[in-house]
């Protein structure tokens, strides 16, 4: 098994410009979670999704956008890149409702510009 | 609202010495706590957990961590620090009633095992 996957791992976005973050487990997992890092600031829950179709808004889930239409995938849309979004993007999944450990791909760094 | 804090940005200890990372949390009910460790330019991986049961609960790497209900911790601790330890941890708390089983992360904890 490769686990969570994610690419790209390293952009660089000018202001306005849009991307996709690709996030991909091969576990059969229901539950995806899509973080960003900022330094000193813990990761910062995004979207999330709890099955192919479900999606929901996480803590800070203004200026992207997600969808869910496999089990496996789960790409995190950036519509209008801006500066406060640079950070580094984590994508995370779990088999489902009783499950805790959650398995994260390895990040996509990101610098708007 | 739930939360969970590590009061130390940066920890620094010696190869061979006990090692000590705090956590605290804030959350109604039965609190479900974690640990993570983060390499540099890497994803987090699982540590432990805490659920229910003994409040010592062992978990990978020869890590361990106690549950203090009085004192709302969740501290992470190994006997013999290595330097192989050096690495980022988060400690991190169940949203309580969270049916997709979101958890919230605190701002992390730098440790540095020095040889």
């Amino acid at each position: 098994n490769a686990g969570v996957t994610q690419t790209p791992k390293f952009r660089i976005l000018k202001i306005g410009q849009s991307m996709t973050l690709q996030c991909t487990q091969d576990m059969n997992h229901n539950y995806m979670y899509w973080y960003r890092q900022d330094p000193g600031m813990g990761l910062k829950l995004i979207y999330y999704s709890v099955g192919a179709g479900i999606t929901d808004k996480g803590e800070v889930p203004n200026g992207y956008n997600v969808s869910r239409s496999t089990t496996e995938d789960f790409p995190l849309r950036l519509e209008l890149a801006a500066p406060s979004q640079t950070s580094v993007y984590f994508c995370a999944s779990i088999p489902g409702q009783g499950s805790y450990e959650q398995y994260f791909g390895p990040g996509t760094r990101l610098t708007v510009t | 609202a739930q939360s969970v804090a590590q009061p130390e940005d940066q920890v620094n200890v010696a190869e061979g010495n006990p090692l000590t990372v705090k956590c605290t949390y804030s959350v109604s009910g039965n609190p479900y706590l974690f640990w993570y460790v983060q390499y540099p330019n890497r994803g987090l991986q699982f540590l432990l957990k805490y659920i229910t049961g003994d409040n010592l609960v062992k978990g990978s790497y020869g890590f361990e961590a106690e549950f203090n209900k009085s004192q709302t911790s969740f501290h992470l601790k190994k006997p013999s620090a290595l330097v192989s330890d050096s690495a980022l941890y988060f400690c991190a708390v169940r949203v309580p009633y969270s049916s997709a089983s979101k958890i919230i992360f605190g701002s992390g904890t730098r440790l540095s095992i020095r040889p």
